[in-house]
């Protein structure tokens, strides 16, 4: 089983503030997966990254996958409200197709 | 809109009273996935079928169980509930086998009372 650390666990913010939370692993993965969950709600994809080193951004958000394809982290500029929620990474690797998933950082950005 | 649909939203059950919780997905995905998650906590994966072919986790305990009759429908069978599977149970799709990334459902809420 490979193992995602995910950190830091809790973050709590006030509005417009930048933020990073990170995803680590000892293990090398072919892709990795960002999701954020709402509460009561299930995981919702925001961004796959596949090549190492490879940047993405998605408005706001911006993703980095590691140059050895074994960590990746999440930047968020001028943090929201609406940001709130736990972000989730997960990859798969080794072989296998099924990714694991980190414990996740639970975020809330204050108005 | 193609989608992941969880039936129902919360579920109430009492120790050991059977429950079925229900998947369906209009995105014609051939992997299905079910998952544990409990508060705070990484989501856990209990089964998964690639079309119809069965994949039980190795720590999944016997008390649950799966059905896949269809492409779009999944379900997920707790034959004795008891109060640590309280939980919220999510269902998610990848298209083919190989593809990593996931498509979930919004979740069934578990509560055992």
């Amino acid at each position: 089983t490979q193992l995602l650390e995910q950190s830091p666990q809790f973050l709590s913010i006030q509005e417009g503030e930048n933020l990073t939370v990170y995803c680590n692993s000892s293990s090398v993965f072919s892709s990795l997966q960002w999701y954020r969950q709402e509460p009561g709600e299930g995981p919702v994809l925001l961004v796959t990254v596949v090549t190492g080193g490879e940047v993405k951004k998605l408005k706001r958000l911006t993703f980095q996958f590691g140059d050895a394809r074994k960590d990746s982290s999440l930047h968020i500029t001028a943090a929201q409200p609406g940001d709130t929620g736990l972000y989730l990474c997960a990859g798969a690797g080794g072989g296998s197709y099924i990714p694991t998933f980190g414990r996740g950082t639970s975020l809330i950005v204050h108005p | 809109d193609a989608m992941v649909i969880q039936n129902p939203r919360y579920q109430v059950t009492q120790f050991g009273k059977p429950v079925t919780l229900s998947c369906s997905q209009t995105l014609n995905h051939n992997v299905m996935y079910w998952y544990q998650q409990k508060s705070s906590q990484a989501p856990k994966l209990l089964f998964h079928y690639y079309d119809k072919d069965f994949n039980n986790e190795a720590d999944t305990p016997d008390n649950f169980q799966s059905r896949r009759p269809n492409t779009s429908f999944c379900f997920l069978d707790i034959r004795s509930p008891g109060l640590g599977d309280a939980a919220m149970y999510l269902c998610a799709t990848s298209r083919v086998k190989g593809e990593e990334t996931q498509y979930f459902g919004p979740g069934t809420r578990l509560l055992v009372l």
